[in-house]
């Protein structure tokens, strides 16, 4: 268990359809980042949030949008789903910006969306 | 903002033999340097990380090399086991860039038994 987590696990939706993916950082880290992954792709950036606010978007479509809610957890929202949104979404979450506890990102398992 | 190019994208090594990765980045002020290894269908994990005042860092099989001047680092595995097979991806993250790390491509690597 790396302290993130991240539900559900696995969705099935059909195209047209809105799902909301969730994620709780480790304990104490400020950070969160989305990253979506399709078959046998790299880690292609989405958000960063960081105490609640936004920092950074990466290749995030307008038809997707995330929030970080005050006790830190977040969420992924996609609507209007396409078959190719179907995708490995990864958060991650690290100990911040201004005082870092550790530099690196402790990724959770991941949800597995499929849009059919 | 920062580019990181990883290569090679596969790489297919005999048991027991080394498997060499490298990366290079372009923000001359990142200071930070992980790898992630992801194993089929999971979560990428942190196997090692080296930081910009550190030239060679080493984990039992496994070391990563930094090399400022020409902005490039490597991942070295040495004495490679089936239980290596995974895809690799390397990281860079800087203050200037809120400590976001931008990520390799990934190198997948195949340990042939």
């Amino acid at each position: 268990d790396s302290g993130v987590t991240q539900t559900p696990k696995h969705l099935i939706t059909a195209t047209g359809q809105r799902v909301t993916l969730r994620c709780s950082p480790r304990s104490g880290d400020l950070s969160v980042y989305w990253y979506q992954q399709s078959l046998d792709q790299g880690l292609q950036f989405l958000i960063h949030y960081y105490n609640g606010e936004e920092r950074a978007k990466g290749n995030i479509l307008e038809r997707f949008s995330a929030q970080q809610f005050p006790d830190l957890h977040s969420e992924l929202n996609l609507s209007s789903l396409e078959l190719g949104d179907s995708a490995l979404y990864f958060c991650a979450s690290s100990g911040g910006i201004d005082r870092f506890r550790d530099y690196g990102y402790t990724f959770g398992s991941g949800t597995r969306l499929t849009v059919v | 903002g920062e580019n990181v190019e990883q290569h090679p994208s596969t790489l297919s090594v005999q048991e027991g033999d080394s498997a060499v990765i490298k990366c290079t980045y372009s923000d001359s002020a990142s200071n930070y340097f992980p790898w992630y290894k992801q194993e089929l269908g999971k979560r990428p994990q942190l196997i090692i990380d080296i930081r910009s005042n550190v030239g060679e860092k080493k984990d039992q099989r496994i070391a990563v090399t930094l090399n400022k001047t020409a902005k490039h680092f490597s991942l070295h595995i040495t004495e490679t086991q089936p239980e290596d097979s995974a895809v690799y991806f390397c990281a860079a993250s800087s203050q200037s860039n809120d400590y976001k790390l931008s990520f390799g491509a990934g190198t997948t690597v195949t340990v042939r038994a």
